[in-house]
């Protein structure tokens, strides 16, 4: 049972570039998140699935697509990648046995973006 | 709206000392709440949580919180530091309805001198 699973874990792109960060759980959860961590601000969501086929825009969307693949994989996509995008992003996914408020999260992905 | 406030973005305590971290909510509903760990370059994992019942909530590694509606405050505690407490803890608020509306605090980061 590996959880949730993050690739890359490392990634340096540079202006205008783009690329696509890969999270899969083997959990059978409903729900998957996208957050990015910035120093001295948390956790802030960018974009949720509530359930297979749907998504929705979290606090900070702009700049970022997502793809719900099917129940196991949901993948965030920066089409034009901006300096200030550098950030550490989690994926995190909940349901089940453990309810939809707690959350399990991926070891993340480490971008920078010059 | 939710939100999350937690007094203090380093906290440093002996090994051996009591370990205090504080958090302060707003939540216009009754509210689930949570504290969570990050180790270094690692994701988040939850230590503890609060939905409802016994307000002293205890929790892994010997942590415990109490959930305090009159003071809307569920600060974190560990009588006695370990070096392996040194981390990062976030403590986050969600409303009863499902984890996507999660709101985290900007954490608090925990040394632990010898």
């Amino acid at each position: 049972n590996a959880g949730v699973t993050q690739t890359p874990k490392f990634q340096v792109l540079k202006t205008g570039q783009s690329m696509t960060l890969q999270c899969a759980q083997d959990m059978n959860h409903n729900s998957m998140y996208w957050y990015r961590q910035d120093p001295g601000m948390g956790l802030r969501l960018i974009y949720y699935s509530a359930s297979e086929g749907t998504t929705d825009k979290g606090e900070v969307p702009n700049g970022y697509n997502v793809s719900r693949l099917n129940k196991r994989e949901f993948s965030l996509r920066l089409e034009s990648a901006a300096p200030s995008q550098t950030s550490v992003y989690f994926c995190a996914s909940s349901g089940g046995r453990a309810g939809y408020n707690e959350q399990f999260f991926g070891p993340g992905t480490r971008l920078t973006v010059l | 709206a939710q939100s999350v406030t937690q007094l203090g973005s380093h906290v440093s305590v002996s090994e051996g000392a009591l370990v205090l971290l504080r958090c302060n909510y707003s939540s216009s509903v009754p509210p689930y709440l949570f504290w969570y760990v990050q180790y270094p370059n690692q994701g988040l994992q939850l230590l503890l949580k609060y939905t409802t019942g016994a307000t002293l909530v205890k929790g892994i590694n010997g942590f415990e919180a109490e959930f305090k509606k009159s003071e809307t405050s569920f600060h974190l505690t560990k009588p006695s530091a370990h070096m392996s407490d040194a981390a990062e803890y976030f403590c986050a608020v969600s409303d009863q309805d499902g984890g996507f509306k999660t709101i985290f605090g900007a954490g608090t980061r925990l040394f632990v001198k010898a």
